[in-house]
């Protein structure tokens, strides 16, 4: 199985600031269709997951600008460009390039200063 | 808009099932996937299984393999999780997810069902 990690795995920010979040996979997350398929997804307090990104950079439907994705192989990264008190939650990367299973990171807490 | 609306929450004994739904409200599986996450108490997000509705075929996370169940009703485009043998550690958020078939990501959550093990 792919193992995934989160770094930091609590970012505490300041509203306006920007936030950064590094994930990484135990394997490449290259398919051999040529595409990644590595997503970023928040979960805010109480509520489910939502998606944000998909295929590394991909902003999902709905989902402001601010955030944005990056990253190949098996090194990617979430940046928030200026947070804001709506951004608090949990964010997870997860892969979907090698499966069964899909899995997810162990979840980054962001919350405010 | 397509909702998926899961069953309430659940209390049971060690040693036995639940079974779990998930509906798409407003419209249909189509041609997606419905994947079954949960999450226990504090942690994160574990992929337990999905099911192609269309096609019937069902694939487990190793971990569950033996355990868990996954169907789906195309006429009444509903999915379902069945999870046996329970154990406390099996408490937890079940939550069904839409799965795109094309770009694998997950775009459409369930609110989640609460299941409870306890003797």
């Amino acid at each position: 199985d792919i193992v995934m990690t989160q770094t930091p795995l609590s970012s505490p920010v300041t509203l306006g600031q920007p936030a950064s979040i590094s994930c990484r996979s135990s394997q490449s997350l290259v398919h051999s269709d040529g595409n990644t398929y590595l997503s970023w997804l928040q979960q805010r307090p109480g509520q489910p997951p939502r998606l944000l990104i998909y295929k590394i950079s991909n902003r999902f439907s709905g989902v402001p600008d601010r955030f944005s994705g990056s990253g190949a192989g098996t090194d990617f990264t979430l940046k928030i460009s200026r947070v804001e008190a709506e951004d608090v939650g949990v964010y997870y990367c997860m892969q979907a390039t090698q499966f069964p299973p899909f899995t997810f990171g162990p979840g980054t807490k962001v919350d405010i200063k | 808009q397509v909702q998926l609306v899961q069953s309430g929450a659940e209390v049971k004994k060690p040693g036995s099932s639940v079974k779990v739904s998930c509906k798409a409200s407003g419209g249909t599986f189509s041609s997606y996937a419905i994947s079954w996450v949960r999450q226990a108490p504090g942690q994160g997000l574990e992929w337990m299984g999905r099911i192609i509705p269309i096609l019937g075929i069902a694939n487990y996370a190793q971990k569950f393999q033996g355990r868990v169940t996954i169907t789906a009703d195309k006429s009444t485009s509903t999915a379902y999780m069945e999870l046996s043998s329970l154990r406390s550690e099996d408490t937890a958020v079940y939550y069904c997810a839409r799965l795109t078939v094309e770009d694998w990501y997950f775009d459409l959550w369930g609110r989640g069902t609460l299941v409870t093990v306890s003797s």
